[in-house]
């Protein structure tokens, strides 16, 4: 069965105090990684897709990473805005698109 | 385009009576998706749409549940005789399809049912 699981399932940063964010899947056939952010009572807000194995994406202080296991999600000297709940999910099955999603980590950055 | 849009935004209801969503997708996408999200998890796959056609349905729908996408454009999803544990946020996220492997999805706001 497709599954994903999110470590840790919180993170508290201090302002400017890098950090990473794990992903592990368990796929029959990837499809493509994806990373969202959620902000509280919002819908998640896309970020990255990864879709081969030693693939990089950045985006301001966030880096995105992908293995054949597990994706990495590094925040570099993160700010207060940078709270939120991070989603990872997978897509196995292109046909449909449909997303399995981790549970999420919730980072929280103190200034 | 003003990305995907949902309504109501909130919605209180009563146990044992019918609610309608309503998820007016990116134009010109062709891929709808229904997923619901309790509080502290990932939001779970409902059902699929490509076009007007519901192609895949997931079993946490059960017949209370259902979904129309009439002309391929905007869709609805409606819940008979709601119960308490039907209380969660509900997602619509559109994407186009390509000729990559791969499409990103893009969600909507969300509907938040509270079933009291």
């Amino acid at each position: 069965e497709d599954q994903v699981t999110q470590s840790p399932e919180a993170l508290r940063l201090q302002e400017g105090e890098s950090s990473s964010l794990n992903c592990s899947y368990t796929v029959s056939g990837l499809r493509g990684l994806f990373w969202y952010r959620q902000d509280p009572g919002k819908g998640p807000e896309f970020l990255f897709t990864l879709y081969s194995a030693g693939e990089e994406k950045e985006k301001e202080r966030l880096k995105a990473t992908l293995t054949k296991k597990e994706s990495f999600l590094h925040i570099t000297a993160p700010k207060p805005e940078d709270s939120a709940t991070y989603l990872c999910a997978v897509q196995a099955d292109s046909n449909t698109g449909k997303l399995i999603f981790g549970q999420g980590t919730t980072l929280q950055v103190k200034p | 385009d003003t990305g995907v849009s949902q309504n109501p935004r909130h919605k209180i209801t009563k146990r044992g009576q019918n609610v309608t969503f309503r998820c007016d997708p990116i134009s010109e996408h062709n891929r709808l998706y229904w997923y619901r999200q309790t509080l502290g998890q990932g939001p779970e796959f409902l059902t699929y749409f490509q076009n007007e056609a519901q192609l895949e349905k997931s079993r946490l729908l059960s017949d209370r549940f259902s979904a129309e996408r009439p002309k391929g454009s905007f869709s609805t999803l409606e819940i008979q005789r709601t119960e308490q544990g039907d209380s969660a946020m509900y997602l619509c996220a559109s994407s186009p399809t390509g000729a990559r492997t791969y499409t990103e999805a893009f969600f909507g706001q969300g509907t938040r049912l509270t079933v009291v």
